[in-house]
């Protein structure tokens, strides 16, 4: 079974420049979260899809960020315009449903820096 | 908000030595998860624990929930240098979906 793929693995931009990143999640996953790691500190949530719909976005630092999940299946984060201090590692996650019993399956990430 | 802290976070190890990494969390947790990410991958599940007190064991890795579930630990016995990583505690507290992180301890083992 295919696990969580993340596309790009690398991306480089300079500020201002706009980004996508993509995560395909497990197939049959409902449930799809993204997290951000900042050099240095604690993996930090971003915001979860219950298929298509937000279901809980307060972790998306503002509205230079935007995530779609159209269909239910691979979802997109965009940042626009991008700033130095996005850089960092872009994590998807996915797991079947919400239950204390249910694992979130990480994808490898996206590691993103802004110059 | 909900704070998850965790100590050290550095540790470095002579192969064989034992290592512990403990998390603290500001609120009571409904569960916690524990990861590790080895150097240039992605975090990895390891163990999940539930219940007040609970211990979970695998191979020579230990894991404590505590009594309170505000705090948890993991525990290496005997490092190898295949336990090196950065090794991940995230709690969430009942109601919610989302995981907190700790900070992590990176682990060097010296051979």
């Amino acid at each position: 079974e295919a696990g969580v793929t993340q596309f790009p693995s690398h991306s480089v931009i300079e500020k201002g420049q706009t980004v996508t990143l993509r995560c395909d999640p497990i197939s049959g996953h409902d449930n799809l979260y993204w997290y951000r790691r900042v050099m240095g500190k604690e993996i930090k949530f971003l915001l979860h899809f219950v298929k298509e719909s937000k279901q809980d976005e307060s972790g998306m630092p503002n509205n230079r960020f935007l995530a779609e999940r159209t269909g239910g299946t691979y979802s997109t984060l965009k940042v626009q315009p991008a700033e130095l201090e996005d850089s960092g590692v872009y994590f998807c996650a996915s797991s079947l449903g919400t239950s204390v019993a249910d694992t979130q399956y990480f994808g490898p990430g996206t590691r993103l820096t802004v110059l | 908000g909900q704070q998850v802290m965790q100590i050290p976070q550095y540790q470095h190890v002579q192969e064989g030595e034992d290592f512990t990494t403990y998390c603290n969390s500001s609120t009571t947790l409904s569960n916690i998860q524990w990861y590790k990410q080895r150097p240039g991958g992605h975090p990895v599940f390891l163990i999940q624990l539930v219940k007040s007190g609970e211990v979970k064991k695998q191979k020579r890795l230990t894991f404590q929930f505590g009594e309170a579930k505000k705090n948890s630990s993991l525990h290496i016995t005997a490092t190898q240098t295949t336990d090196v990583g950065t090794y991940f505690c995230a709690g969430r507290t009942s109601g919610t979906y989302k995981y907190i992180f700790g900070t992590g301890t990176r682990l060097k083992v010296l051979a």
